[in-house]
């Protein structure tokens, strides 16, 4: 079956500008979460879905960073106003529900390049 | 709260020989432990999971890890590295308290000599 997929594969913007991320996830996975890898460094939580429960978003750095999931399916994060410090690359993962034992399943990523 | 460090942010190994990376998580009670492996260009993979039970976890790709509650420690091993098996490893512990949200270590990055 498919696997969790993101588009689009590399985004270059120019600093200022608006950008959308969009991830789907594997169908049936009720829980969906977004992280930032910056280079050299490990996998920084972003926001958390699971089911029609409000999303956990402890994770966004500003609130220029937002993110919406629509019928439990497609998510999208969104960055306003980009700046150079964005640039990374933006990983998507569902699994099953939100149990911490559940596996994640992850997405290629976004390349995020801000100019 | 819940922290996991990998003490290694390189290591270089010989293909054939055998491998450990090192993973120390910080959490008063038995947390879930899991390793991933990241490919260039791909997105993380679980290799193994630990939660409960036998504390020598079987993975795929030949990984296994050992849960030591002593050490605060969930160690990645393999008896003989593949030049394939080049990639960065991530371990990622997951505790309770009603949060679901792993935590993920920065990484080790495996390179694999001929």
């Amino acid at each position: 079956g498919a696997g969790v997929s993101q588009s689009p594969s590399n985004k270059v913007t120019e600093k200022g500008k608006d950008v959308e991320l969009r991830c789907d996830p594997i169908s049936g996975h009720t829980a969906l979460y977004w992280y930032r890898q910056s280079l050299g460094q490990g996998l920084e939580f972003l926001i958390y879905f699971q089911g029609n429960s409000a999303p956990d978003k402890s994770g966004l750095p500003s609130d220029r960073f937002s993110a919406e999931r629509t019928g439990g399916s497609v998510s999208t994060l969104t960055i306003q106003r980009t700046q150079q410090e964005d640039s990374a690359v933006y990983l998507c993962a569902s699994s099953l529900a939100g149990e911490r034992h559940n596996e994640q399943f992850f997405g290629p990523g976004t390349r995020l390049t801000v100019l | 709260a819940q922290s996991v460090t990998q003490p290694d942010i390189h290591i270089t190994v010989s293909e054939g020989a055998s491998l450990e990376l090192r993973c120390n998580y910080s959490y008063g009670a038995t947390p879930y432990l899991f390793w991933y492996v990241q490919s260039p260009g791909q997105g993380l993979q679980l290799l193994l999971k630990y939660f409960s039970g036998d504390t020598l976890v079987q993975g795929i790709k030949g990984f296994e890890a050992e849960f030591k509650r002593s050490q605060s420690s969930f160690n990645l091993r393999k008896p003989s590295v593949h030049w394939s098996d080049a990639a960065e490893y991530f371990c990622a512990v997951a505790a309770g308290g009603g949060s679901y949200i792993p935590t993920f270590g920065r990484g080790t990055s495996l390179i694999v000599h001929p």
